[in-house]
């Protein structure tokens, strides 16, 4: 059984550029839930989407937003670029919310 | 404020020496609690959930145990392979929140 996909797997951008970051989940999972990871916050939830509609929002600004297609895959996408944005992303799937796989995340770096 | 405090930051053990990790929680309408290992470079890795006090699980050397406040994760006579980061979270209502994770560290 495949895993958790994510793409681009590293990115590097400037302030004030835009990037799109992509998941494929675990065949059969339909919630997709996306976190940003630092060394100082740690693991943060940005946001929840299943069967295509955004199921809960973490605290982020309007810059995060996200989305899901019919077949369970989804984007997240963050505008206007800041600094502060440099992160690990990681996306995780899960079938019942009990369990969340998590993909190997995409390293966005701003500078 | 919702909040998930786990401790030590960091622990070094000797290969065998057993110990715990602990993982406070202040939520309201707790719904699951979950460890997480995370080496570096990769995302986390499922290993527990939790709903309700007293529950315990195990896998090989790992053993999950929770409480009304608190969880723990028991590492019976640890490996190097057992060095990872080991993150906690908390399933609440609308919302899931992480803890910041323990690193530990097993010497051979």
């Amino acid at each position: 059984k495949a895993g958790v996909t994510q793409t681009p797997r590293y990115l590097i951008k400037t302030r004030g550029q835009q990037v799109t970051l992509s998941c494929s989940p675990i065949s059969g999972h339909r919630s997709v839930s996306w976190y940003q990871q630092t060394p100082g916050q740690g693991l943060q939830f940005l946001f929840e989407y299943f069967s295509e509609t955004q199921r809960n929002k973490g605290n982020f600004p309007g810059r995060f937003s996200g989305r899901q297609f019919s077949n369970s895959r989804s984007e997240m996408n963050v505008s206007t670029l800041e600094l502060g944005d440099s992160a690990l992303y990681l996306c995780a799937s899960s079938y019942n919310r009990n369990e969340q796989f998590f993909g190997p995340g995409t390293r966005l770096t701003v500078l | 404020e919702d909040q998930v405090t786990q401790s030590p930051e960091a622990l070094r053990l000797q290969e065998g020496e057993s110990s715990s990790l602990n993982c406070s929680y202040t939520v309201s309408g707790l719904r699951g609690l979950f460890w997480y290992r995370q080496d570096p470079g990769k995302g986390p890795e499922f290993l527990f959930t939790l709903y309700s006090a007293g529950e315990e699980k195990e896998k090989e050397r790992l053993k999950a145990t929770l409480t009304k406040k608190e969880s723990f994760l028991h590492i019976t006579a640890p490996k190097p392979e057992d060095s990872a980061t080991y993150l906690c979270a908390v399933q609440a209502e609308d919302k899931i929140i992480f803890g910041k994770g323990t690193r530990l560290h097993i010497l051979p």
